[in-house]
């Protein structure tokens, strides 16, 4: 079945770094990709779609200048957090699709990456 | 726009007892439904999905859903539950368009 790789899945960085998060699709093109935040407790919050090779569309109230997506291939999407700050320790998860849409085959989410920000 | 409300926050349960897992959603569009399934610590994994035809779905591990047009539901089932079923149910709609909404999820804990 379709895999998502996400890496790496825990990582503490200081404040005021970067952190890059990979998401790879290892056994299917994944045309779209999606990036969700979650709070404990909490459900998922859609971040952004990634079409490889355009720019990513953001939800309403996701900067864009601090969370960059890019999609440059068809098996791989990074998420950067950039400048990070302690409200932006979260878990993050990456979802990918071969289609569009990702309703014919529902969504394959990778493991996730537990952000720790000192 | 559309909403999905789990009306369960927490689900306990005997071992090899039944249980179910309630999940309403409202949309003005037409929508595709989603039952996923979350361990401490992890991404999520597919249960089950709606897209058309057969209202009663059948997933991995024992569990089913039934979609319900005329009552906006989609609950999940499983005749009778393990202890390694303990753990977060997320309900999801997506649209045409491909966007997804998801539930505030169901924490299902299996007692022995």
């Amino acid at each position: 079945g379709a895999v998502v790789s996400q890496h790496p899945s825990r990582v503490i960085c200081k404040s005021g770094t970067s952190v890059k998060i990979e998401c790879r699709s290892l056994d299917f093109q994944a045309t779209t990709m999606f990036w969700y935040r979650q709070f404990p407790k909490k459900s998922l919050m859609l971040m952004a779609t990634s079409n490889e090779g355009s720019k990513a569309t953001y939800e309403q109230g996701v900067e864009k200048d601090k969370f960059l997506i890019n999609h440059a291939s068809l098996t791989l999407s990074t998420l950067t957090v950039t400048s990070a700050h302690p409200e932006d320790s979260s878990f993050y998860i990456c979802s990918a699709s071969p289609t569009r849409t990702g309703r014919l085959g529902g969504y394959t989410f990778g493991s996730g990456t537990r952000l720790t920000v000192v | 726009a559309q909403s999905v409300t789990q009306l369960d926050s927490q689900v306990p349960v005997f071992e090899e007892a039944p249980v179910e897992l309630r999940c309403n959603y409202s949309s003005s569009v037409s929508v595709y439904l989603f039952w996923y399934v979350q361990y401490p610590n992890q991404g999520l994994q597919l249960l089950l999905k709606y897209l058309s035809g057969s209202t009663l779905v059948k997933g991995i591990n024992g569990f089913e859903a039934e979609f319900n047009k005329s009552q906006t539901s989609f609950h999940l089932r499983k005749p009778s539950v393990h202890i390694s079923d303990t753990a977060e149910y997320f309900c999801a709609v997506i649209t045409n368009a491909g966007k997804s909404t998801f539930g505030d999820g169901t924490t299902l804990t299996v007692k022995p």
